[in-house]
């Protein structure tokens, strides 16, 4: 089993529609979990850290799933702007300092 | 404030060559981490460094080589160049040794012929 798995995508949608991403992790005792955005040839970039409590950011909803080590990102209302490939990426091993980066997951807005 | 800065940007080697990459973290951060990122995959995680000690390894061969600097920049070197080295190279840094989420700079895409 893959570290981090994420669903593989691509995801056409409309502008204005609901879009959910999910990933898992396979390490049971990993503490910190992100989602990354990542532009076509560009570096990824810090969308939202993801609590246990679940975090909302706008438009932007994050949730963790400790017991089923399940990672979940909800974009609402999609703009042009948030075509993107989204990775799921998790801090593996408490103590190291590695982030585990999932394959990403392409999405296209489309007008 | 600039962001994290890594050069050069772009890269032609030829295979057999060596390569030194360069990076220079957000001011007032102490923690490099360099990865790999293949077209059509996630990077891949290589070294990091806190306080010019390396304190990360990934699954790497040994032709991977890196080290950080009193100013805290790094450099990641790779020796004997294979095709597959052929990837973007990423350079991170956080405010310290803990894992808040790492900024990323631009990177340095090399292409190995």
């Amino acid at each position: 089993r893959k570290e981090v798995e994420q669903d593989p995508g691509p995801f056409n949608v409309p502008e204005g529609a609901t879009v959910a991403f999910n990933c898992t992790y396979s390490n049971s005792a990993s503490q910190s979990f992100f989602w990354y955005r990542q532009d076509c040839r560009k570096e990824p970039k810090l969308l939202m850290s993801v609590y246990s409590s679940g975090n909302e950011d706008g438009r932007f909803t994050a949730q963790l799933n400790r017991a089923s080590q399940y990672i979940s990102l909800l974009i609402r209302d999609s703009k042009l702007s948030d075509s993107a490939t989204y990775l799921c990426v998790v801090n593996p091993t408490p103590g190291s300092y590695q982030l585990t980066f999932g394959k990403g997951t392409k999405l296209s807005v489309i007008p | 404030d600039a962001g994290v800065t890594q050069s050069p940007t772009h890269l032609i080697k030829t295979r057999g060559q060596h390569v030194t990459l360069r990076c220079s973290p957000i001011s007032g951060h102490k923690s490099v981490s360099w990865y790999q990122q293949v077209l059509g995959q996630g990077p891949q995680f290589i070294f990091q460094y806190y306080e010019k000690e390396e304190r990360g390894r990934g699954n790497f061969p040994d032709r991977f080589s890196a080290r950080q600097f009193p100013n805290y920049s790094s450099e990641l070197n790779v020796n004997a160049l294979l095709l597959g080295d052929s990837a973007l190279y990423l350079c991170a840094s956080s405010p310290d040794s803990f894992n808040y989420g790492y900024t990323f700079g631009s990177g340095t895409r090399l292409t190995v012929v």
